[in-house]
């Protein structure tokens, strides 16, 4: 029953790869995202997807490529990967937007060597 | 643009000791606040959160926060620690009208010791 699952939750990868993180979630919510979380722990929002649509793009390389299938799902596909990328990503979602909690996944951890 | 701040990344208090976690935010409007803990290995979890009804907000596990306009702070409470409250703590502002991006705070770690 879980409400945010993402995977695979730990991925380790060569530099210069393409890689894919998969988030789904069963609250039946309108809106998802994904973060980022760097060694320091700081997190900071990478994409926001309501209804499919793409509402929130923070300043990312576009090496990064998020893709909504349908409202349950949204999946963030990594090409060329750096060792910069190595982090912890969330995804989360939420039922609407504005001062709705969001409803974070376990994350995913990416090395990459 | 707004933002948070976490004073003190490393809180340690004895187990049954009051906690404090200090949040400051930075916004020309009141913004909505939202206090988040994240255990190890975990994705982050919801204690509280602040959406301009009552400016005393209670939470889960016994935890609280009073939002102060004159002081621009949210800061979060606890009366007694468990060694079970041990965990990272962020604050996060999310604009209003603006949809729901949070911006986070740096983080405070919070040990608990007996």
């Amino acid at each position: 029953d879980t409400a945010v699952s993402q995977t695979p939750k730990y991925l380790v990868t060569q530099m210069g790869n393409d890689k894919s993180i998969k988030c789904e979630q069963n609250l039946g919510h309108d809106t998802m995202y994904w973060y980022k979380q760097d060694s320091k722990k700081f997190l900071k929002i990478m994409f926001s997807y309501n209804n499919k649509e793409l509402i929130i793009n923070e300043t990312v390389p576009n090496r990064f490529s998020p893709k909504s299938p349908d409202k349950a799902h949204l999946n963030l596909h990594i090409n060329s990967l750096e060792l910069g990328d190595s982090a912890v990503y969330f995804c989360a979602s939420s039922q609407g937007q504005e001062q709705e909690t969001q409803y974070f996944g376990p994350g995913t951890r990416l090395l990459v060597l | 643009a707004q933002s948070v701040t976490q004073l003190g990344s490393h809180v340690s208090v004895s187990e049954g000791a009051l906690v404090l976690l200090r949040c400051n935010y930075s916004s020309s409007v009141p913004p909505y606040l939202f206090w988040y803990v994240q255990y190890p290995n975990q994705g982050l979890q919801l204690l509280l959160k602040y959406t301009s009804a009552a400016t005393l907000v209670k939470g889960i596990n016994g935890f609280e926060a009073e939002f102060k306009k004159s002081e621009t702070s949210f800061h979060l409470t606890k009366p007694s620690a468990h060694m079970s409250d041990a965990a990272e703590y962020f604050c996060a502002v999310s604009p209003t009208g603006g949809g729901n991006k949070l911006t986070f705070g740096t983080g405070t770690q919070l040990k608990v010791e007996l």
